[in-house]
């Protein structure tokens, strides 16, 4: 039960696109159809963003976006605006009713 | 809408034990699995445990296994942790979050602090 790779921090100016990477295992990402993303501000309860490849929840910007190549999977925010500046997390369901998390990504809009 | 608080978060000393629970609104409580996160103090997510929608399966953390008990009471729409031989890295935000079919957590509580410290 090893946590999924996410880069410590990532930066982008408004209106710029970003990309997220959740690196796991042949276990995990690689394995299932089963990548969500959360997005968490501080003080706030952590919000669903996408789920089961590129799925959003009502009211989720389809700014957001992901793919998953391999054991990667990728979350995409196009046209940032101030508002996604937050840390992400990408989850994994692991197998045998388990699931991982990755280390968390700290986004800051410029 | 779909609410989820939990509570029974503190201090308490190590080794010794802790319930949370979790209530739940806004949604039909018995017919999704539960999960309960947690994150440690500037550390990232960590999934705990999880149980299905009626209680009968119940998996684990290895961190946690064999000291943390998940369970539910579909009738109070309650989830709850046991956490037993707490440990100063167990120290962290506890969330309770709902499953969607597929049991990815979805919608999330605000969280309660647990501390382990003497």
């Amino acid at each position: 039960q090893s946590a999924l790779t996410q880069p410590a921090s990532v930066s982008g100016s408004p209106g710029q696109s970003i990309t997220i990477s959740c690196t796991g295992t042949s276990s995990d990402v690689g394995s299932y159809n089963l990548v969500s993303w959360y997005q968490l501000h501080p003080g706030q309860a952590p919000k669903l963003v996408i789920y089961e490849g590129s799925k959003r929840p009502s009211g989720v910007s389809n700014r957001f976006s992901d793919s998953k190549s391999g054991n990667t999977a990728s979350l995409t925010i196009s046209g940032l605006q101030a508002e996604d500046e937050a840390d992400y997390y990408c989850c994994s369901y692991a197998g045998s009713s388990t699931w991982v998390f990755g280390g968390g990504t700290k986004l800051t809009v410029l | 809408q779909v609410q989820l608080v939990e509570s029974g978060g503190g201090v308490v000393q190590p080794g010794r034990s802790l319930r949370l629970s979790c209530t739940a609104s806004g949604f039909t409580f018995s017919s999704y699995g539960m999960h309960w996160v947690r994150q440690a103090p500037g550390k990232g997510l960590e999934w705990v445990a999880v149980i299905s929608y009626d209680g009968s399966n119940k998996y684990y953390a290895d961190s946690v296994k064999g000291r943390f008990t998940i369970s539910r009471d579909n009738s109070k729409n309650t989830l709850y942790l046991q956490m037993n031989s707490l440990r100063p890295e167990d120290t962290a935000v506890y969330y309770c979050t709902k499953g969607m079919t597929s049991v990815t957590p979805d919608y999330w509580g605000q969280g309660t602090l647990v501390t382990v410290s003497s």
